[in-house]
């Protein structure tokens, strides 16, 4: 079964809105979480690293306001989207691992979410 | 439903060895393939990827990858492994509307 879950994996909404993305460990307690973004014919791009309890780290590039990232539990972080516009429609997906271990955790996916701004 | 499978959860070889990881997909359409690295405490990083065109597909640091469309196959390959390979590797399938990982490969290098 699923071990990481990302809501909502579809969102289609207006320009102007604001839009949550929630990335759950389901059987383990993520210390780092990553939020990445995928273009159309393009690769995987690292928006964020999310550390438990502290701010988030960005890529360059990346706008912090625009992207805001909480991880306000082991088992939660989210990525909200703000005052989305067109530009901003692409897939979102989270991983997340425990790294407090001895470095051997595997990194488990979220399933994605497409967001639409219309 | 679709999904994609890496046959070996971990690999252990000694420097200089060849490498092949499998990957399969189950998707009868068109799809678009990669091959994703991650050195432990960092984020995902591109070796390579597949959209159209030759189907051996040569990558960074030696990786190379074969689509066999007949076999749903994209294996990676490194000729020789270094020590500095160690670390988890993924196969995705981007869909029209998502991508797919597979569970990983953790790669053991022994010095």
């Amino acid at each position: 079964g699923a071990v990481v879950s990302q809501h909502p994996s579809r969102v289609i909404c207006k320009s102007g809105t604001s839009v949550k993305i929630e990335c759950r460990s389901l059987d383990f307690q993520a210390t780092t979480m990553f939020w990445y973004r995928q273009f159309p014919k393009q690769s995987l791009m690292l928006m964020a690293t999310s550390n438990e309890g502290s701010k988030a780290t960005y890529e360059q590039g990346v706008e912090k306001d625009k992207f805001l990232i909480n991880h306000a539990s082991l088992t939660l972080s989210t990525l909200t989207v703000t005052s989305a516009h067109p530009e901003d429609s692409s897939f979102y997906i989270c991983s997340a691992s425990d790294l407090t271990g001895n470095g051997n955790q595997p990194q488990h996916f979220g399933d994605g979410t497409r967001l639409s701004i219309l | 439903a679709q999904s994609v499978s890496q046959h070996n959860h971990h690999v252990i070889l000694s420097e200089a060895a060849s490498l092949e990881l499998g990957c399969n997909y189950s998707y009868g359409g068109t799809v678009n393939l990669f091959w994703y690295v991650q050195y432990p405490g960092q984020h995902l990083q591109l070796l390579l990827k597949y959209f159209s065109g030759d189907p051996l597909v040569k990558g960074i640091k030696g990786f190379e990858a074969e689509f066999i469309k007949s076999k749903f196959s994209f294996n990676l390959r490194k000729p020789s492994v270094q020590w500095s390979d160690t670390a988890e590797y993924f196969c995705a399938v981007m869909l029209d509307d998502k991508i797919i990982f597979g569970k990983g490969t953790r790669l053991h290098i022994l010095p």
